[in-house]
């Protein structure tokens, strides 16, 4: 059973360019969370969405985010016109329903981005 | 806001020994708690939940506590080993939100 899969594990930007992170969740897994965390800190949520629907995006900056998870293939981060402040590891949870007490999260092992 | 803290310092401690981890949180009302570890340049891995109706959770060498009064868990480890270091993450959770909200994580080093 493969895991949550992310790519690219690094991806470096220039300011101003855009950036895509993907992730694959487990196989039967129809609910994922994309999370953000800077050194030193902990997991900060940015969204939560199920096939084809932004459930929750609370998190996620108003400006320059956007999040997807299509049908078919993998849910997708995108960040646009970079800037410094970017940089950070992003990773993705699936659960095949919304987390809860019977349902944690199983993470992927992150995309880092490092903005120049 | 919802605050949760985790001790920032890391947390040393020799083989053999039990290592405790500290989790406080304020404003908030979790129906559960979750731990998770997370090893340098991975995801975190899902350990042990607790319920807010539950007082303690054991799961093979590692034990959970969960007290809403003082709004605190504590999270176990007994006869410590060198591959038990790693950071130890806690997260809340309700039941009206569909989200986890984690702590800053806390490193544990076990010296052999």
């Amino acid at each position: 059973n493969a895991g949550v899969m992310q790519n690219p594990r690094h991806l470096v930007r220039r300011r101003g360019q855009e950036a895509r992170l993907r992730c694959s969740p487990m196989k039967g897994h129809s609910h994922v969370y994309w999370y953000r965390q800077l050194p030193e800190e902990g997991l900060k949520f940015m969204v939560y969405l199920q096939k084809e629907n932004i459930i929750d995006e609370s998190g996620m900056p108003k400006e320059r985010f956007s999040a997807e998870f299509p049908k078919e293939g993998p849910s997708i981060l995108r960040i646009q016109q970079v800037v410094r402040g970017d940089s950070a590891a992003y990773f993705c949870a699936s659960s095949p329903n919304r987390v809860s007490m019977n349902s944690p999260l199983h993470f992927g092992n992150g995309t880092r981005l490092t903005v120049t | 806001s919802q605050k949760i803290e985790q001790n920032s310092e890391a947390l040393n401690i020799q083989e053999g020994k039990t290592a405790t981890l500290t989790c406080n949180y304020t404003n908030y009302s979790p129906a559960y708690l979750q731990w998770y570890r997370q090893d340098p340049g991975r995801g975190p891995v899902f350990l042990l939940l607790i319920r807010e109706n539950e007082k303690e959770k054991r799961k093979e060498r590692l034990k959970v506590t969960f007290d809403t009064t003082l709004k605190q868990s504590l999270f176990h480890i007994t006869a410590s080993q060198p591959a038990d270091s790693a950071t130890y993450l806690c997260a809340l959770g309700s039941s009206n939100t569909g989200k986890l909200i984690f702590g800053q994580g806390t490193t544990l080093q076990v010296k052999p």
